[in-house]
C-alpha cells in the first residue's frame, strides 16, 4: 500500500539553530500538504502545494519559514532560526485533485531546547 | 473562519459498548466530511468519508451526515480497547480541486475500558 513518507521521525534542536524536514508524497498525488500539530489540538495548514505551486501559505509565518517543492514530487520545509515555540508535530500530507482524501504521512516530532 | 466543533471529552466507554462521537461545523458549502483516528504520538489514520446525507457504514464503524444541521457524527458498535485514541473530525471546502482546505477540530479523546 502507498504510503507518504516522511523524515526525520524526530529532531530536537537548539533555539536560533536551522531544522529541515522532507516529506515524499503518494505517487501520482498532485496536491502536498505540510501541517503544524501542537499537543491537545488539531493538524493546523502551514502551506499547500499543487504540483510545483504554493496553493495556499497564508498560515505559513515566512519570517522563518520556507517551503518548497521544485520538481512537483518531494517537498522539503525548513524552519531558521527555530523557536522553543516550534516545537510541535510538522505533518506532511498529499491527496489526488478526486477524491480529495488527504493521507499522512508519519510526522516529524520536533522540540526545541 | 471555517470552524469545527468536536465533544471536548474525554469519552470513556466499556468494551463492547457503542461509542459515539459528534462534530459541527460552520460553513455550509462544505462537501466533504473526515473521520481520522490518532494514537498517541502518531499521525492521523483515515477511518471514514462520507459525502452525502445520511449513513455510511465499514465495518464496526458508522458515519452519519446530515447537512441541514451541519452535524456529522461516528458511531463505534462493539468498542474494542484498541479503539482507544483521539478522534479527528475534518470539513473539507474551497472550490474545488486544488483549492480545497482541510479544517480539523480538536479531537475527541475515546477511552475503551477492558
Amino acid at each position: 500500500e502507498a504510503e507518504v513518507a516522511q523524515s526525520p521521525r524526530y529532531k530536537i534542536t537548539e533555539k536560533s539553530q536551522a531544522v529541515a524536514f522532507w516529506c515524499d508524497p503518494i505517487s501520482g498525488h498532485a496536491t502536498l500538504y505540510w501541517y503544524r500539530q501542537i499537543l491537545g489540538q488539531g493538524p493546523e495548514l502551514l502551506v499547500q502545494f499543487q504540483d510545483e505551486s504554493v496553493v495556499d501559505d497564508s498560515q505559513l509565518p515566512k519570517d522563518r519559514f520556507s517551503a518548497e517543492r521544485l520538481k512537483g514530487v518531494d517537498s522539503t520545509l525548513k524552519i531558521q532560526p527555530a523557536e522553543l515555540g516550534d516545537s510541535a508535530m510538522y505533518l506532511c500530507a498529499s491527496s489526488s485533485l478526486f477524491p480529495d482524501t488527504q493521507y499522512f504521512g508519519p510526522g516529524t516530532r520536533l522540540t526545541v531546547l | 473562519q471555517k470552524e469545527v466543533e468536536q465533544n471536548s471529552g474525554p469519552l470513556s466507554v466499556p468494551e463492547g459498548a457503542i461509542a459515539s462521537l459528534n462534530c459541527t461545523y460552520s460553513d455550509r458549502g462544505s462537501q466533504s466530511f473526515f473521520w481520522y483516528r490518532q494514537y498517541s504520538g502518531k499521525s492521523p489514520e483515515l477511518i471514514m468519508s462520507i459525502y452525502s446525507n445520511g449513513d455510511k457504514e465499514d465495518g464496526r464503524f458508522t458515519a452519519q451526515l446530515n447537512k441541514a444541521s451541519q452535524y456529522v457524527s461516528l458511531l463505534i458498535r462493539d468498542s474494542q480497547p484498541s479503539d482507544s485514541a483521539t478522534y479527528l473530525c475534518a470539513v473539507n471546502w474551497g472550490s474545488g480541486g486544488s483549492n480545497y482546505k482541510l479544517t480539523f477540530g480538536k479531537g475527541t479523546l475515546l477511552t475503551v475500558n477492558p
